[in-house]
């Protein structure tokens, strides 16, 4: 069983901060590595895929980069708003396997 | 577009009881999945079928069988239920089991057996 870590588990913020969370994973036969954003009452939705170390990808003011050497990813919140209070998930896929292993989560509140 | 739907929303089984969980896909996605979520843990992965015809076991299958009923459905059966699968289900689906490829979800089954 593949070992997916997220840390933190939660963190609160206040509105206008900025905030980061890190995905660690095994840096042995990494494929690819998928960032989900998971709002209460509705289901996981993909924010990001990233297959190549050094890639940093961004959607608004959310970004990711990816260290498939040392076997982490982190993802950036800048100016964190009420709205990107959710869950989010990485999920790592090997080459050995179709299957994703998701992490547990890094819960984030933004306090108005 | 629904994109991933998923019947019943909630259930509540008694211990052996057995059930089906149904998941249809409108996007003409290839590969299905299904996930269960518990408290504390990440969403782990008991079924998958690559391709209409095609099933293959995930992290924890016991207690569990599926169909792949045609291209847009896949369901979940529990035969006889246990209190250990009380759980949040998940569907999803993705354009091909290629491990880069975006998985999309359904909202979700709550399931307790009592």
């Amino acid at each position: 069983i593949l070992n997916v870590e997220q840390s933190p588990q939660s963190l609160h913020v206040q509105e206008g901060d900025s905030t980061n969370f890190t995905c660690s994973f095994p840096s042995s036969n990494f494929y690819a590595l998928h960032w989900y954003r998971w709002e209460t009452a509705k289901s996981p939705e993909a924010l990001f895929v990233m297959t190549l170390n050094g890639d940093e990808k961004k959607k608004g003011r959310i970004s990711a980069t990816l260290n498939t050497k040392e076997g982490y990813s982190y993802l950036y919140i800048k100016g964190s708003q009420p709205e990107d209070s959710a869950t989010y998930l990485c999920a790592f896929s090997g080459a050995g396997s179709y299957q994703l292993t998701f992490g547990k989560g890094t819960k984030l509140s933004v306090i108005p | 577009n629904a994109g991933v739907t998923q019947t019943p929303k909630f259930q509540v089984l008694k211990t052996g009881q057995s059930m089906t969980l149904q998941c249809a896909q409108d996007m003409n996605h290839n590969s299905m999945y299904w996930y269960r979520q518990d408290p504390g843990m990440g969403l782990r992965l008991i079924y998958y079928s690559a391709s209409e015809g095609t099933t293959d076991k995930g992290e924890v299958p016991n207690g569990y069988n599926v169909s792949r009923l045609n291209k847009r459905e896949f369901s979940l059966r529990l035969e006889s239920a246990a209190p250990s699968q009380t759980s949040v289900y998940f569907c999803a689906s993705s354009p091909r089991t290629g491990r880069e490829d975006t998985q999309y979800f359904g909202p979700g089954t709550r399931l307790t057996v009592l």
